[in-house]
């Protein structure tokens, strides 16, 4: 079936480095959406790419739709502590279902 | 002030007794969802519902049931069936069931069984 490979698991940085982030799908995926988890908290909707090689920007972050719609990227530039938590990529295949990555917990030192 | 509500925030239940888990939306949304979260993984889908009375399999279903009487409302009922119960449940909705839409969550569940 349909998965989405999310890498690296975890992440540790010094706060001002950056942190990147990467999704990949088996199939071509007709969206893709991030999502962000504060620890104790619940995913807050971030962003969703649909185009061929889009890339949308918020701030410190940069997401990134591949050329194939089969992998995905998130860059955050000059990490701060308030981006601590778990990122979570999901893509929604043909059959309109969304399939989730495991996440990559991202951890800042001040 | 529209979201989704789940209640309570903590609960503790001893092993062998069913218990049910509340969620409750007032975005007027379709859809809606329960999913698994198990320390340091992602989310699994347990139930959704895309309309009143209807609802499907997720991925892990056994060990749980669900009802969808109400458009605001998606209980989520834990039998002693599921062989491994304690986790951290999130009840999610989306405008349509559509994989497009974006999906709200509520604050989430944490269940401990003793």
């Amino acid at each position: 079936g349909q998965q989405v490979m999310q890498i690296p698991q975890y992440q540790h940085v010094q706060e001002g480095e950056d942190f990147t982030t990467y999704c990949n799908s088996s199939t071509t995926l007709s969206n893709i959406q991030w999502y962000k988890q504060r620890p104790g908290g619940h995913p807050v909707f971030l962003i969703q790419l649909v185009k061929s090689g889009e890339v949308k920007k918020q701030k410190r972050l940069t997401f990134q739709f591949g050329e194939a719609k089969k992998n995905s990227s998130l860059h955050i530039t000059a990490t701060q502590t308030t981006d601590v938590g778990t990122y979570f990529c999901a893509g929604a295949g043909n059959n309109r279902k969304l399939i989730w990555g495991l996440g990559t917990s991202l951890a800042v030192n001040p | 002030d529209g979201g989704i509500t789940q209640s309570p925030k903590y609960l503790f239940r001893k092993e062998g007794q069913n218990v049910t888990l509340s969620c409750e939306q007032n975005l007027n949304h379709d859809a809606m969802y329960w999913y698994r979260q198990d320390p340091g993984q992602g989310l699994r889908l347990i139930y959704y519902s895309q309309i009143v009375n209807d609802f499907q399999k997720g991925d892990i279903a056994e060990g749980y049931s669900v009802s969808r009487e109400k458009k605001e409302s998606f209980p989520l009922t834990v039998t002693s069936a599921q062989k491994n119960p304690t986790a951290f449940y999130l009840c999610a909705s989306t405008r349509t069931g559509a994989g497009t839409d974006t999906q709200y969550f509520g604050p989430g569940t944490r269940l401990t069984v003793l």
